[in-house]
């Protein structure tokens, strides 16, 4: 079957460090996305690997391995405003997406 | 960028009642359209997939009965709820895909509903 896993919650302070896990199980794999929700708000889009490797977009970084099913999100200088659930989801080979439970990351001064 | 908005963003309605939401790609044309629920603190689940022109596919356990799905053009596709009961009460969220863009969604803002 298919299945995400990351953890359900984190808890990390202002200006650190915090990485969150996803591991992934999917039939056939076109790419892993990070979104980030906010109470009450749609995902927004954050990130998108395909290939293994690295991508830094300011802050966030994604990293993708496809041989071990797993990724993860990278948030430095952590804000306040970066409390939210961050949901990991995989596409599967008909272009679905596999949603995770998501992770709540909570920002403490 | 692409737009996606739905109305309303949220409702309150009575149990029995129909209750339609709209979803619309504003600056972009969708060939897909994508309907999701959300229960408070869990992700989202697909509820089904609309295609301009043709039938929703619905995943397995959505009523489509129930759930009623029109994509009649390429920028909007509506989701109906039917004779609405508590438990339906959650987050709609729509998205939308280009054609040619295929591992590419976006979201709309969500319908909060809630029926009492």
């Amino acid at each position: 079957g298919q299945n995400i896993d990351q953890p359900t919650e984190m808890t990390a302070t202002e200006g650190a460090i915090v990485q969150i896990n996803c591991t992934y199980q999917t039939s056939g794999f076109n790419g892993l996305f990070w979104y980030q929700q906010h109470a009450g708000e749609a995902p927004t889009f954050l990130s998108y690997n395909v290939l293994d490797g690295l991508e830094e977009k300011g802050r966030f970084s994604s990293f993708l391995s496809r041989s071990k099913g797993y990724s993860y999100l990278l948030l430095k200088e952590l804000q306040m405003k970066d409390s939210a659930s961050y949901l990991c989801a995989a596409m599967d080979s008909n272009y679905q997406l596999i949603w995770g439970a998501g992770t709540k990351l909570i920002i403490k001064p | 960028g692409a737009v996606v908005s739905q109305h309303p963003s949220r409702v309150i309605c009575k149990s029995g009642t129909s209750v339609k939401i709209e979803c619309r790609s504003l600056d972009f044309q969708a060939t897909t359209m994508f309907w999701y629920r959300q229960f408070p603190k869990k992700s989202l689940m697909l509820m089904a997939t609309s295609n301009e022109g043709s039938k929703a596919t619905y995943e397995q356990g959505v009523e489509k009965d129930k759930f009623l799905i029109n994509h009649a053009s390429l920028t909007l596709s509506t989701l109906t709820v039917t004779s609405a009961h508590p438990e339906d009460s959650s987050f709609y969220i729509c998205s939308a895909r280009l054609a040619g863009e295929m591992e590419t969604q976006y979201f709309g803002p969500g319908t909060r509903l809630l029926v009492l």
